[in-house]
């Protein structure tokens, strides 16, 4: 039973334009989000969260929304860039701080940007 | 370096071998853990260090999996009697706090 869910495996958008990736979760005790984005034979790397007191959380080209009454998530990438195709995962954390199960990852979408 | 470094960065083995993978955490990172990534899925939670305290192990999916982490800093994942659904990219992290994660490059396991 999956309890973060990435329902889009890929998406494919034209260099310039905006990328939107979604990302559903199951669990109302989750109450911090992140995104990692991860390129082929290197590990994830952290790319930006967001805590649940918030709803919107930006770093440059990057912006997170969060919808808690909906459990989502969305992450903005505009302008999009060649660099940006990866693989980004959506993780989630109880802010409880057990640290016990570390984050729940969704199985990832693949971005492609396409020139 | 500064950075989580694993190894090997690729293992082939034989079905029934038994297998270790060495993890190196960023200097100073009091938690440590293991994730694997198995074709097409996401990041499955497998065992999880803090300081000095007893690792959670609820993620290993067998007793066949273990780990140990010496001095609280490296990190081995031991394997038994590997089998084919093992096969996977089995990824380290190391952490100062609970949230964010710095991931290893991985060690890419097949097992023939």
């Amino acid at each position: 039973d999956q309890q973060v869910k990435q329902n889009s495996p890929s998406l494919s958008v034209q260099e310039g334009r905006i990328s939107i990736l979604n990302c559903d979760y199951t669990n109302s005790m989750f109450d911090y989000f992140l995104w990692y984005k991860k390129y082929p034979a290197e590990g994830p790397t952290f790319l930006i969260s967001i805590s649940s007191i918030k709803d919107k959380n930006e770093d440059g080209r990057f912006t997170v929304f969060l919808n808690k009454s909906a459990k989502h998530l969305s992450l903005h990438i505009v302008p999009s860039q060649p660099g940006d195709s990866a693989v980004y995962f959506c993780a989630a954390s109880l802010y409880s701080g057990g640290g016990a199960d570390g984050l729940t990852f969704g199985k990832g979408t693949h971005l492609i940007i396409q020139p | 370096g500064a950075g989580v470094s694993q190894s090997p960065s690729n293992k082939v083995t034989e079905k029934g071998k038994d297998v270790e993978l060495r993890c190196d955490p960023i200097s100073g990172h009091t938690a440590l853990y293991w994730y694997r990534q198995s074709l097409g899925q996401g990041l499955e939670f497998l065992i999880y260090f803090q300081g000095n305290s007893a690792p959670d192990k609820s993620g290993l999916p067998s007793d066949r999996f273990s780990a140990e982490r010496t001095g609280g800093s490296v990190s081995t994942l031991t394997i038994q009697r590997t089998q084919q659904e093992d096969s996977a990219v089995y990824l380290c992290a190391s952490s100062s706090d609970y949230e964010k994660l710095f991931f290893g490059s991985g060690t890419q396991l097949s097992v023939l």
